[in-house]
């Protein structure tokens, strides 16, 4: 059964600092990888999708890198801002059939960005 | 941009009651499903749907639970006698195959 999980639970840091949010599965076999925010109370708002052929995605302050074999997937984030304080979710697309099935996502990781 | 709409935002029940939760998808996508999140906890998949047909169903979708597309547009999630632990946020999602695009969620408050 895949496992998602995120470290850091939470991270708290200053305006400016660039950051690193992590995100490790147990089972390789997966179609893709999403990253999500999320902010309080409201929908998940899809950020990056990286194919399991793919190494990294890019979007404005974005990068998102995936290590398929070692199950591993991270998240950079440049120059933080105070807009970017928000829970960030990484979810996978197991590879079942056509993968266009489930996400099976992470706990998350909390992010505060202080001015 | 197109986006996924979820309607009600809130909607408060008593215990045993039916609920119909809707959502519209985006219009060209081909591919629906339905997510819940309890307080606290992860997101967890409850049900894909595609070509008029469930193709994937959770643990958590029993037979309390149903999904229809009554209509070229419509998505809902039906729970045909709510727990006090049905309550959650749920998520309606769709793709055209590989992003998948959440609507704001409606949460679910059983009394």
């Amino acid at each position: 059964k895949q496992e998602v999980t995120q470290i850091p639970a939470a991270l708290s840091v200053p305006e400016g600092e660039n950051l690193v949010l992590n995100c490790s599965f147990t089972d390789s076999a997966i179609y893709n990888l999403q990253w999500f925010r999320q902010d309080p109370g409201k929908g998940l708002t899809s950020l990056l999708l990286i194919q399991s052929s793919q190494r990294e995605q890019t979007s404005g302050r974005l990068n998102a890198s995936l290590d398929k074999s070692s199950g591993r997937s991270t998240l950079y984030i440049a120059a933080s801002q105070p807009g970017d304080s928000a829970t960030y979710l990484c979810a996978v697309s197991p590879l079942v059939g056509t993968g266009f099935q489930k996400l099976v996502f992470g706990t998350g990781t909390r992010l505060l960005v202080s001015p | 941009e197109p986006e996924v709409t979820q309607t009600p935002s809130h909607q408060v029940t008593q215990m045993g009651q039916e609920v119909i939760l809707r959502c519209v998808p985006i219009s060209n996508h081909l591919y629906f499903y339905w997510y819940r999140q309890i307080l606290g906890q992860k997101v967890e998949f409850l049900v894909s749907f595609y070509n008029n047909e469930i193709s994937e169903k959770s643990e958590i979708f029993d037979d309390q639970f149903s999904v229809e597309r009554p209509d070229g547009s419509n998505f809902t999630l039906k729970i045909r006698s709510t727990k006090l632990e049905d309550s959650a946020m749920y998520f309606c999602a769709s793709s055209r195959g590989n992003e998948q695009f959440f609507g704001p969620g409606t949460r679910l408050t059983v009394l």
